[in-house]
């Protein structure tokens, strides 16, 4: 139930198309979801994150759809470039919790 | 503002030996996390410290330990290495206890031979 399930694994998008990485959960108590991007050798850094309170969350080319009732959330990278190219990994907390679930992560390469 | 900064980038240990890696928090954060992150994989949960204390663990061996000092500053222990101890160890920090939002440091590579 603390799992946090992330797809694709990999990802290819030509230069300008959309990316979509998508997520899931099950813990109900789950009240924050963030995205972090990383490159290799690199910690993750924060890019997006949402509460469960609104279904959508736009900053810049980055958008996080949520799906309360299907425990869904996705990550769109609009007008993707190739300095996108970095892995990206969803993840969950909780509140009354201390710590981060994150899913497996998603290797996205941009085609030029 | 200075942001989490971690030392030293890269160590070679050896079978069996100790190592310390150390993590400086973001000015004004008191809490600090660590993860271990394995090729290819998410990062993982080891402990968190909150002004001083341990405030939650995952699901690691005791002999990851931690500290973090008045300045919340931090430290990570691993005694007795293993083999697949090698991996990303990446610190994080926040504002406040359970507050959300974490900041990564770059992380420590080690590599355990």
């Amino acid at each position: 139930q603390q799992q946090v399930k992330q797809s694709p694994q990999s990802l290819i998008v030509q230069k300008g198309g959309i990316s979509i990485i998508n997520c899931a959960y099950e813990n109900t108590a789950f009240d924050y979801f963030p995205w972090y991007q990383q490159f290799p050798g690199k910690g993750p850094a924060l890019l997006i994150a949402i509460r469960p309170d609104v279904s959508e969350k736009k900053e810049g080319r980055f958008t996080i759809s949520f799906n309360k009732s299907a425990k869904q959330f996705s990550l769109h990278i609009m007008d993707s470039q190739p300095g996108d190219s970095a892995t990206y990994f969803c993840a969950a907390s909780s509140n009354s919790n201390y710590q981060l679930i994150w899913g497996a992560g998603t290797k996205l390469i941009i085609k030029p | 503002e200075t942001g989490v900064t971690q030392s030293p980038t890269h160590l070679i240990k050896t079978r069996g030996q100790q190592v310390t890696l150390r993590c400086s928090s973001q000015s004004g954060h008191n809490t600090v996390s660590w993860y271990q992150q394995a090729l290819g994989q998410g990062p993982q949960f080891i402990f968190q410290y909150y002004r001083e204390e341990e405030n939650g663990r995952g699901n690691f061996p005791p002999r990851f330990s931690g500290l973090q000092f008045p300045n919340y500053s931090s430290e990570l222990n691993v005694n007795a290495l293993e083999l697949d101890d090698s991996a990303l160890y990446l610190c994080a920090s926040s504002l406040d206890g359970v507050t959300d939002t974490q900041y990564f440091g770059p992380g420590t590579r080690l590599t355990v031979l």
